[in-house]
C-alpha cells in the first residue's frame, strides 16, 4: 500500500462545477500537508497548505482529518484554467525533511 | 520569491555518456532533492541532501550519484546514461523547518527533460 493515495481520476467536469479530491495517508506521524498543482509538462507548484482547522483561498478549500488520516481539496465554480493534476503532499519528521507525494488527480474542466 | 533553476530544459545524450544536471536555489535552503517523473509512476525521489557534502539515497538511487559542494547547488550525475533514464528530472529545495516548526514545503525547478538515445 502506498503511503499517500489519491484517486487518479480523471475528473471531467463542466465549467462552474464544484469538484472535490481526497487523499489518504498512512503515516500517523505526518506533520504537515500540502496540495500542489502541476500543469502539463511543467513543475509542481504549491497551491496551498492544509491546516487542522481547514483553510480557504478564494474558490479553493482544503481540509485535514487527522483521525481518519485524509485531506481534501474542494474547488468551487471551476474554471477552464483549473485543468491540471493536483498532488497531495505529506511531510513528517520521521522522513527527515522528505516529502511523500501522491501520484496526483487529473482534473479537466470543459466549457 | 523562491527561485530554483536547472541548467537545461531539454537534453539529448547518447547511451554510455556521463551526464551532469545542475540545480541552483537562491533561498539559502538546507534541503535539496532530485526526482524523476515518468507517466503513471508519479514523482520518485532519487537522492536528497540536507547539508553541504551530505547526501542520502532516495527510493531509486541506482545509476545516479550526486554532489553538493555548496549550499545553493546540487548536482545529479548519471555515470553512464542508459535509455531507461530517459525522463523528466526535477530538482527541489526546502528549508529544514517552516516557521511553525514543521517540515517545510518544497519548491521545484522547471525540470530537465532528458532523452537518452
Amino acid at each position: 500500500r502506498k503511503e499517500v493515495e489519491q484517486d487518479p481520476g480523471p475528473f471531467n467536469v463542466p465549467e462552474g462545477a464544484t469538484v472535490a479530491f481526497n487523499c489518504t495517508y498512512s503515516n500517523s506521524a505526518s506533520q504537515s500537508f500540502f496540495w500542489y498543482r502541476q500543469d502539463c509538462r511543467k513543475e509542481p507548484k504549491l497551491l496551498m497548505s492544509v491546516y487542522s482547522s481547514g483553510n480557504e483561498d478564494g474558490r479553493f478549500t482544503a481540509q485535514l482529518n487527522r483521525a481518519s488520516q485524509y485531506i481534501s481539496l474542494l474547488i468551487r465554480d471551476s474554471k477552464l484554467s483549473d485543468s491540471a493534476t493536483y498532488l497531495c503532499v505529506v511531510n513528517s519528521y520521521t522522513n527527515a525533511g522528505k516529502s511523500t507525494f501522491g501520484d496526483g488527480t487529473t482534473l479537466t474542466v470543459k466549457p | 520569491d523562491v527561485k530554483v533553476t536547472q541548467s537545461s530544459r531539454y537534453l539529448v545524450k547518447r547511451t554510455g555518456e556521463k551526464v551532469f544536471l545542475e540545480c541552483v536555489q537562491d533561498m539559502d535552503h538546507e534541503n535539496m532533492f532530485w526526482y524523476r517523473q515518468d507517466p503513471g509512476l508519479g514523482l520518485r525521489l532519487i537522492y536528497f541532501s540536507y547539508d553541504v557534502k551530505m547526501k542520502e539515497k532516495g527510493d531509486i538511487p541506482e545509476g545516479y550519484s550526486v554532489s553538493r559542494e555548496k549550499k545553493e547547488r546540487f548536482s545529479l550525475i548519471l555515470e553512464s546514461a542508459s535509455t531507461n533514464q530517459t525522463s523528466m528530472y526535477l530538482c527541489a529545495s526546502s528549508s529544514l523547518r517552516s516557521s511553525s516548526g514543521t517540515p517545510d514545503t518544497q519548491y521545484f525547478g522547471p525540470g530537465t527533460r532528458l532523452t537518452v538515445l
